[in-house]
Order: structure tokens, then sequence, then C-alpha cells
């Protein structure tokens, strides 16, 4: 089975400015997690999708949404782009219902300037 | 809150010999999920151990096993026999609810 695949892998956007990034869960995985990754602060939990219902959210502003498609596609979207939203951005998916299995892509890595 | 804590933020390990990464996690849930994850340089994040909370055996995956203190939060890594591959920067992981907690990592070089 082909794994996570996350597009674009690289984006320099300036401040202000908003951004789409993509996430393609490994076929029949129905679950796709969101995570931001900045030095020093680790992994931070964004959002998940389960059958194209939000189930969990973190605490991030509300400039930082996402949604999921009936295939499992997954977007996240960040409008009015801050230089401190400069990270890797990762999405994991999983199985079933309890995310315990979860499989990451490659990310994609944001520069805001 | 859920909170994970790993104190190492860098260690180094001659190759061949042993290493035992930190972490220790605060929540209040009984039924949980621990995890350490592996993420090597520009490459993928993936997954090297789960341990169960329910679970009082420790779980071990060919050279790597964890010591897992429930009472005392604490869920450590050991890495034995250690190889150049095993470079990386390793995550402790909590999940409950459906949501995973990460700490902030420790990055491990192994020296030849």
């Amino acid at each position: 089975k082909a794994g996570v695949t996350q597009t674009p892998r690289y984006l320099i956007k300036t401040r202000g400015q908003q951004v789409t990034l993509s996430c393609s869960p490994i076929s029949g995985h129905r679950s796709v997690s969101w995570y931001q990754q900045t030095p020093g602060q680790g992994l931070q939990f964004l959002f998940e999708y389960f059958s194209e219902t939000q189930r969990n959210k973190g605490n991030f502003p509300g400039r930082f949404s996402g949604r999921q498609f009936s295939n499992s596609r997954s977007e996240m979207n960040v409008s009015t782009l801050e230089l401190g939203d400069s990270a890797l951005y990762l999405c994991a998916s999983s199985p079933g219902g309890l995310i315990h299995e979860q499989y990451f892509g490659p990310g994609t890595r944001l520069t805001v300037t | 809150a859920q909170t994970v804590t790993q104190s190492q933020p860098e260690m180094s390990v001659q190759e061949a010999e042993t290493v035992t990464l930190s972490c220790t996690y605060d929540t209040s849930e009984n039924n949980y999920y621990l995890f350490w994850y592996k993420q090597p340089p520009s490459r993928q994040m993936i997954l090297v151990i789960r341990q169960e909370a329910y679970k009082q055996q420790n779980a071990t995956e060919n050279r790597f096993s964890v010591n897992f203190q429930k009472a005392a939060k604490s869920f450590s890594l050991k890495i034995s026999d250690s190889q150049l591959g095993d470079t990386a920067m390793y995550f402790c992981a909590f999940m409950t609810g459906n949501q995973f907690y990460f700490g902030t990592g420790t990055s491990l070089t192994v020296i030849p």
C-alpha cells in the first residue's frame, strides 16, 4: 500500500496570505490527524477528522481549519498567516475509530516571510 | 491537562552500547496508550513501540524496550546495541480520547 502523502512538500508564503495543505491517507484509512511541529515545541495537535467529521480539535486559533472529503483525503487551511506559523505540518492517518495506530506523512514545510 | 515531558533534549551513545531515553507524563485518565516515535533526519516519523496502559508487561520490539511505571507516570525507552541508523529525534507520546500529546523530543546521536 502507498503511504501517507502530503502536498506540497515545501511552501513559502508571505505574512497575511492564506495557505491550503493537502493530505492523502493510506488507502482504507478513515481518520486523518494534523500536527504542527516546531523546534523546541515538539508536535502539537491541530485536529482530527473521521468520516468527514471533525472529532477532536487542539488549542489553535480559528485561523487554522480543516476538512475531510468522502475519499478520506484531508485539507488544512491557515488564513492570515503569521511569522509564527512557520513550521513542519504533519498529517497522520489511522485505519478506524481508535487512532492508536497512526502512520505519518513526510510533512509540508511552511515558511512564512 | 495532559502533558508529556522529555527532560533530555540531546543525548549521545557509542555504537553497540545501550541508552535510555526518559519520558514522564501527567494525566488523570485511566485508559490511555503510550508511544515512542522516531524521526530520522529529513525522514518520516515512524512508530518505535507502543504500550497500552492496562498492560503491566513492558512492551518490547527487538532492540527497543520500555520501562513503564504507571504509578510514577514514567515511560522510558531503552535502546540496546545502538546502531548508526538509530540516530534520530525520538518523541514520547500519550494518547487518550483519540487525541495525541507529544513531548518536545530527544535528539539521539549514535557515535561510531
